[in-house]
């Protein structure tokens, strides 16, 4: 039982350049979550998916896109890459059962670097 | 704009003192959330306090709820080197589905 995982864990990047963060969970969780985190601003959250399908904007979500492949998984993209989405990126789920205990499980983060 | 902010942004303190972290908002919430964050790691949930609710503990831990102020405080008593950490407080909007929304959060260092 690994929880949240992604990938890649670094990552450096030239301006302009696309990539794919991605993020599975083998928890059976309806609900999948990405947020940045850069220094002393907290977590921001980029987009989160209630449910498998389903995809909502969060608070930053300019310059993403996301995929809701399937139950376990939900991807992030940056199509063109920009100097300040460097940044730590977090995925989390939780589980529709957890909503009155409120215990999202976060990944360990992938570090981007735009240049 | 985040909508918790937690003060102080750094706080010191000696091990076996009791550390408070403080957190306010702007507007209705369902919950209220306590994270922390080793350095380099994920966030781990530690606590979640209900609009209706005003305190609730869990082991070393205590959180007060004013939902007339929007505030909320974290207090760790008698705190361990092992506390040092990042602390968060995340809400629950009333109006929104489920969306955790992060303040900026506070650092503990916890001299031994």
């Amino acid at each position: 039982n690994a929880g949240v995982t992604q990938t890649p864990k670094f990552q450096v990047l030239k301006t302009g350049q696309s990539m794919t963060l991605q993020c599975a969970q083998d928890m059976n969780h309806n609900s999948m979550y990405w947020y940045r985190q850069d220094p002393g601003m907290g977590l921001r959250l980029i987009y989160y998916s209630a449910s498998e399908g389903t995809t909502d904007k969060g608070e930053v979500p300019n310059g993403y896109n996301v995929s809701r492949l399937n139950k376990r998984e939900f991807s992030l993209r940056l199509e063109s890459a920009a100097p300040s989405q460097t940044s730590v990126y977090f995925c989390a789920s939780i589980h529709p059962g957890r909503l009155n205990t409120g215990e999202l499980f976060f990944g360990e983060g992938s570090r981007l670097t735009v240049l | 704009s985040q909508q918790g902010e937690e003060d102080p942004q750094a706080l010191s303190i000696q091990e076996g003192e009791n550390a408070t972290m403080n957190c306010s908002y702007k507007t209705s919430i369902n919950n209220l959330q306590w994270y922390r964050q080793n350095s380099g790691r994920g966030l781990v949930h530690l606590i979640l306090i209900r609009s209706n609710e005003r305190e609730k503990h869990s082991g070393r831990l205590r959180v007060t709820l004013d939902t007339s102020k929007k505030s909320s405080s974290l207090l760790i008593t008698a705190s361990r080197a092992a506390d040092t950490a990042s602390y968060f407080c995340a809400t629950v909007r009333m109006d929104s589905s489920y969306k955790l929304i992060f303040g900026s959060g506070t650092r503990l260092l916890v001299r031994p």
